[in-house]
């Protein structure tokens, strides 16, 4: 069975920077490609970064380039997000999303980053 | 970016009723190999989004069969037979044949 289990997420202040985690298991965590999602309170969906399962190539939304960067230790299974000069309207729940090709299959619980002062 | 366009954005259907929402896009969305990347995803209040269609028609493990997927280049549907209580919630299309994905706003269906 597919889980992916996101951390990490605490209230942060404007500015401040912050890392998220995921850790995966369930598959071959190497072979797949793996996104960022976020939903801002009562909002929808937006993409966020995308990273391919050997970690070389990286995307990002246009919202967030400069700002974050998506890595990943295959070693550990785990998928990460460092968040940096964060804003308020960063403020969201984050979800760690396994690829299919074309779509997305499996996504995590979420976890709530607030920046707020 | 491909701009994904749902309808309505609010959806009352009374139960065993069907319902019925649009989902149209700005590109087309056949890719090269031929395939069509249309996703439609359910979220129910407090959850994570679960898949319920990939590739416009086909179902994920589990999902009944009063759900059903349609439509071909940038307009597609996604029909559900007779609703019950457990499908209310925002249910949300979303694109992977162009870079990046992208989302439709939501459309949120709830029992009369």
């Amino acid at each position: 069975e597919v889980q992916l289990v996101e951390s990490g997420g605490v209230v942060v202040q404007p500015g401040g920077s912050l890392r998220l985690s995921c850790a995966a298991s369930g598959f071959t965590f190497d072979t797949y490609f793996m996104h960022w999602v976020r939903q801002g309170p009562g909002k929808g969906l937006e993409w966020v970064s995308l990273i391919s399962g050997d970690g070389v190539r990286k995307y990002y939304a246009d919202s967030v380039k400069g700002r974050f960067t998506v890595s990943r230790d295959n070693s550990k299974n785990s998928l990460y997000l460092q968040m940096n000069s964060l804003r308020i309207e960063d403020t969201a729940l984050y979800y760690c999303a396994k690829d299919s090709g074309g779509s997305i299959d499996h996504w995590g619980q979420g976890t709530l980053v607030t920046v707020s002062s | 970016d491909v701009v994904m366009t749902q309808s309505p954005l609010s959806l009352p259907v009374t139960l065993g009723q069907p319902a019925s929402i649009s989902c149209r896009s700005s590109q087309s969305l056949v890719y090269s190999d031929g395939n069509t990347y249309l996703n439609w995803f359910h979220q129910r209040p407090g959850q994570s989004p679960r898949r319920l269609i990939y590739k416009v028609s086909n179902w994920d493990s589990g999902v009944p069969d009063r759900f059903s997927g349609s439509g071909s280049g940038t307009e597609f549907t996604l029909k559900i037979s007779r609703v019950e209580a457990e499908d209310v919630g925002v249910y949300y299309c979303m694109q992977g044949t162009h870079w990046p994905y992208t989302f439709g706003q939501g459309t949120k269906l709830e029992v009369k």
